[in-house]
C-alpha cells in the first residue's frame, strides 16, 4: 500500500463549477500539507503550504487537513478552463523530503 | 527573479551510458533537492544536498549520486543507464534544509534507448 492515496482521474467539470481533489495517507510522522499544481510539459507549483489541522484559504483555493482522519483536500472555486492540470498532493515529516501522491488530472471544460 | 533552472530540457542517452543533470536553485536558496517523475505518477525522492553534503536520500541505487557546489546549484549524476531510467527529473530549491517549502523547476526530460 502506499503511503499516500490520490484519485487520478481524470476530473471533469464544467467552467465555474467547485473543483473537489483529495488525499488520503498512512504515516502519523506527516505534519506538513501541500498542493502542487503541474501543467503538462512543466514542474510542479505550490498552491498552498499547510501544517496544522484546519482550513486554510488563498484566493480560489482552500486547503483543509484533518489529521485524525488521515485526510487532506484542496477545493477550487469557480474554477476556469486555466485550472486544467495534474494536482499533486504531497506531505512530510520533519526535513524536507517530500511524499505524493499520483496526481488527479483535472479537466475543465468551457 | 530567477526561479530554478534545469539544463538541458531534453536529453536522450543510451543504455548503459551516463548522464549528468544540472540544476540552480532559486535566488536566495541553499538546499536542492532532486526527484524523478515517472509517466503518469508523482515525483519520488532521489536525495537532497545542503551545505554541499548530502543530507537526506531516497530508495535509489548508488548509480544515482550528486554534488552540491559553493554557490548552492547541483547535478545529479547517473550511471550505467537502464531503460527504466526514462522519467522526468527534476530539481527543487529551498531555504535551509528542514521545513521551507520547495520549489521546483521544469525539469530534464530523459528519454534512454
Amino acid at each position: 500500500q502506499k503511503e499516500v492515496e490520490q484519485d487520478p482521474g481524470p476530473l471533469s467539470v464544467p467552467e465555474g463549477a467547485i473543483v473537489s481533489l483529495n488525499c488520503t495517507y498512512s504515516n502519523s510522522a506527516f505534519q506538513y500539507f501541500m498542493w502542487y499544481r503541474q501543467y503538462s510539459r512543466k514542474g510542479p507549483e505550490l498552491l498552498m503550504y499547510t501544517y496544522s489541522s484546519g482550513n486554510k484559504e488563498d484566493g480560489r483555493f482552500t486547503a483543509q487537513v484533518d489529521k485524525s482522519s488521515k485526510y487532506i483536500s484542496l477545493f477550487i472555486r469557480d474554477s476556469q478552463p486555466s485550472d486544467s492540470a495534474t494536482y499533486l498532493c504531497a506531505m512530510k515529516a520533519a526535513g524536507n523530503k517530500l511524499t505524493f501522491g499520483g496526481g488527479t488530472r483535472v479537466l475543465v471544460k468551457p | 527573479d530567477a526561479g530554478v533552472t534545469q539544463s538541458p530540457t531534453h536529453l536522450i542517452k543510451t543504455r548503459g551510458q551516463q548522464v549528468t543533470l544540472r540544476c540552480s536553485p532559486k535566488s536566495g536558496h541553499d538546499t536542492v533537492s532532486w526527484y524523478q517523475q515517472a509517466l503518469g505518477q508523482g515525483p519520488q525522492f532521489i536525495f537532497q544536498y545542503y551545505e554541499e553534503e548530502e543530507r537526506q536520500r531516497g530508495n535509489f541505487p548508488d548509480r544515482f549520486s550528486g554534488h552540491q557546489f559553493p554557490n548552492y546549484s547541483s547535478e545529479l549524476n547517473v550511471n550505467a543507464l537502464l531503460l527504466g531510467d526514462s522519467a522526468l527529473y527534476l530539481c527543487a530549491s529551498s531555504l535551509g534544509a528542514d521545513d521551507s517549502p520547495l520549489h521546483f523547476g521544469n525539469g530534464t526530460r530523459l528519454t534512454v534507448t
